[in-house]
């Protein structure tokens, strides 16, 4: 089981600039969050799907934020432009039942 | 609606000496309760959950016990060690979606 992969570890960018963030859950686990994680904020939830499907994405913080899951091994998060104030570490997180798996996360620098 | 509240951190410990982090939560029906660690640079990981009332969850060293009539799901360890330093987190999930967060205690361990 290699886990919940997230892709690229490390990105920086300049400001307006599209970012895209890709997470590959866990094979069997129907259910797929994305996490913002800031000092100033702490973790914060941005989206789920369950079984491809969003279900709750209020915490989405701007329409410049998109997320998709085309399928049930993929997904992306994507901003368009980025801006410095988006810098911040995202989680992708996958479950089946109860718990969460996390990825390692993708460290956002825009400047 | 369901929340979590942790004690705020730092806290910080000399090597072997005992450990609580405090958390309460308010939620509605009978939610799983979770602890999860975050080391520097990594996702946060499953440290430990109980499922019902009177449940010890136990993990590492790591014990809490699912309280209900207290509400109350505090993280102890007899003896801490300088690799226990990451942030904790205490989660509930009330509905098999999402799991709701603590805003993490951060425990640092002196030699």
């Amino acid at each position: 089981d290699a886990g919940v992969i997230q892709s690229p570890r490390h990105e920086v960018t300049e400001m307006g600039q599209e970012v895209t963030l890709r997470c590959k859950p866990i094979s069997g686990h129907n259910s797929l969050f994305w996490y913002r994680q800031t000092m100033m904020r702490g973790l914060e939830l941005l989206i789920y799907f369950n079984n491809n499907v969003p279900i709750d994405d209020s915490g989405m913080p701007e329409d410049r934020f998109s997320a998709k899951m085309p399928n049930a091994s993929f997904s992306t998060l994507k901003i368009q432009p980025s801006e410095p104030r988006d810098s911040a570490v995202y989680f992708c997180a996958s479950r089946t039942g109860y718990g969460y798996t996390f990825g390692s996360g993708t460290r956002l620098t825009v400047v | 609606g369901n929340s979590v509240t942790q004690m705020e951190g730092p806290v910080t410990l000399s090597e072997e000496a005992f450990l609580t982090i405090n958390c309460t939560y308010t939620a509605t029906g009978y939610p799983s309760l979770f602890w999860y660690v975050q080391y520097p640079g990594e996702g946060l990981q499953l440290l430990l959950k109980a499922t019902k009332a009177d449940d010890k969850g136990s993990n590492k060293g790591f014990e809490a016990t699912y309280r209900k009539e207290t509400t109350s799901f505090h993280l102890e360890k007899g003896s801490v060690q300088v690799s226990d330093s990451a942030v904790y987190f205490c989660a509930l999930d009330s509905s098999a979606s999402k799991i709701i967060f603590g805003s993490g205690t951060r425990l640092s361990i002196r030699p």
